[in-house]
């Protein structure tokens, strides 16, 4: 079955640079959610995209932004990395109204 | 606010011994209770979740984990842990239907042979 996909696994960006993490939902879910995972720590959400529209948003920097595109994949674009940024971040889909998140394998940022 | 509550950030057990891992959440109303495993470099994995109905949830590997409203608890049993079941395993609550999903801490199972 297919799953969650995202692009790239791994970036490695310099602190000030910018990056874009690109996530691909299961076909047919309209609803993508973005959490971010530090070293250790639990992962926290930080936004969601319900038919493409933002229909929540959780701590997320103001130098981050996020968009879902008419074919429901999303980007997750982060501004003026700081070293705290290094962390892996997920993506999940769902479908409409259903509870069940499926998470892709994430994309590890690592902020030099 | 919800919050979820882990105890124990690491947890041992034998193989073949009992798993127990605990799980308390906070909220005015029952929410939509999960468990997530994660092993090391990989995405989450769900394994269980209780959404309205039977109490005792049944998931995969073997996995099971009771709602009870009056504890506020959704602990995660296994009745014979595997070598396979090393883990980080997240408790995680929804509030609404498409709602974020809010973690717990985490919780590290070894299992030692």
């Amino acid at each position: 079955a297919a799953g969650v996909i995202q692009s790239p696994r791994h970036l490695i960006k310099e602190k000030r640079e910018t990056a874009t993490l690109k996530c691909y939902p299961i076909p047919r879910h309209d609803t993508v959610y973005w959490y971010q995972q530090g070293p250790g720590q639990d992962p926290q959400f930080l936004i969601s995209f319900y038919e493409k529209m933002q229909s929540d948003k959780g701590s997320i920097p103001d130098r981050f932004s996020a968009q879902q595109f008419s074919d429901y994949h999303s980007e997750l674009n982060m501004s003026s990395l700081e070293l705290g940024d290094s962390a892996l971040y997920f993506c999940a889909s769902s479908l409409g109204s259903f509870i069940e998140q499926f998470f892709g394998p994430g994309t590890r940022l690592t902020v030099l | 606010a919800q919050s979820v509550t882990q105890l124990g950030s690491h947890v041992s057990v034998s193989e073949g011994a009992l798993v127990l891992l605990r799980c308390n959440y906070s909220s005015s109303v029952p929410p939509y209770l999960f468990w997530y495993v994660q092993y090391p470099n990989q995405g989450l994995q769900l394994l269980l979740k209780y959404t309205t109905g039977a109490t005792l949830v049944k998931g995969i590997n073997g996995f099971e984990a009771e709602f009870k409203k009056s504890e506020t608890s959704f602990h995660l049993t296994k009745p014979s842990a595997h070598m396979s079941d090393a883990a980080e395993y997240f408790c995680a609550v929804s509030m609404e239907y498409g709602n974020k999903l809010v973690f717990g801490a985490g919780t590290i199972l070894r299992v030692k042979s």
